[in-house]
């Protein structure tokens, strides 16, 4: 059983151009969070996704980041536009259903914004 | 959720138990204690969780004290491998918000020769 899939790995950016981070959640799982992780910072939550639907975007910038999960395919954060600040780790991280203890995290996206 | 506090970093010799402390004062009676760790440049693992009662796996121990306000997360026999940072973090399960975790800055653990 794969675990959660990332990817690109790495991405790099130029200023003001779009990034697309992938994530297929691990088989069964139709619960999908988001974590974004700054240099030298912790973890911060970002997003939670069922299929098709957003339950939490408390942690999400308000403009130029979306996140979906549609019925079939991998999750998708979506930065518009990017800037140099959003270089960044992001990690998705996936889970069964509500209430399941853990939450598996994947490897992770290292976005590079020149 | 209720907040913790742990070291900033420890240090274990290899081979030796390595203990790591984790302070949640303000704990409310429905919420877990969990343990995930984060190896450099990787996702955050899950260790192990609990309510009242120490739970054993097979990668580390938890002990949480009576009052429930503090807990230990040890592991047995510390390897190089083990070298990563240790996040604790205390949260009501499954109550609709789904999974969400809040990491702090958790303790950086050095395992040594």
């Amino acid at each position: 059983n794969a675990g959660v899939m990332q990817n690109p790995r790495h991405l790099v950016r130029r200023r003001g151009q779009e990034a697309r981070l992938r994530c297929s959640p691990m088989k069964g799982h139709s619960h999908v969070y988001w974590y974004r992780q700054l240099p030298e910072e912790g973890l911060k939550f970002m997003v939670y996704l069922q299929k098709e639907n957003i339950i939490d975007e408390s942690g999400m910038p308000k403009e130029r980041f979306s996140a979906e999960f549609p019925k079939e395919g991998p999750s998708i954060l979506r930065i518009q536009q990017v800037v140099r600040g959003d270089s960044a780790a992001y990690f998705c991280a996936s889970s069964p259903f509500e209430g399941e203890e853990k939450l598996f995290f994947g490897s992770g996206t290292q976005l590079s914004v020149l | 959720d209720a907040k913790t506090t742990q070291p900033p970093s420890m240090d274990c010799a290899e081979g030796r138990a390595a203990n790591l402390p984790c302070n949640h004062s303000t704990i409310s009676g429905n919420e877990y204690v969990y343990w995930y760790r984060q190896i450099h440049s990787q996702g955050p693992q899950y260790i192990i969780h609990g309510l009242k009662n120490n739970e054993t796996n097979e990668m580390a121990s938890l002990i949480i004290t009576e009052d429930r306000k503090s807990s230990t997360l040890i592991l047995p026999h510390a390897t190089l491998r083990d070298t990563a940072v240790y996040y604790c973090i205390v949260r009501v399960a499954g109550t609709g918000g789904g999974n969400k975790l809040t990491f702090g800055t958790g303790t950086q653990l050095k395992v040594e020769l």
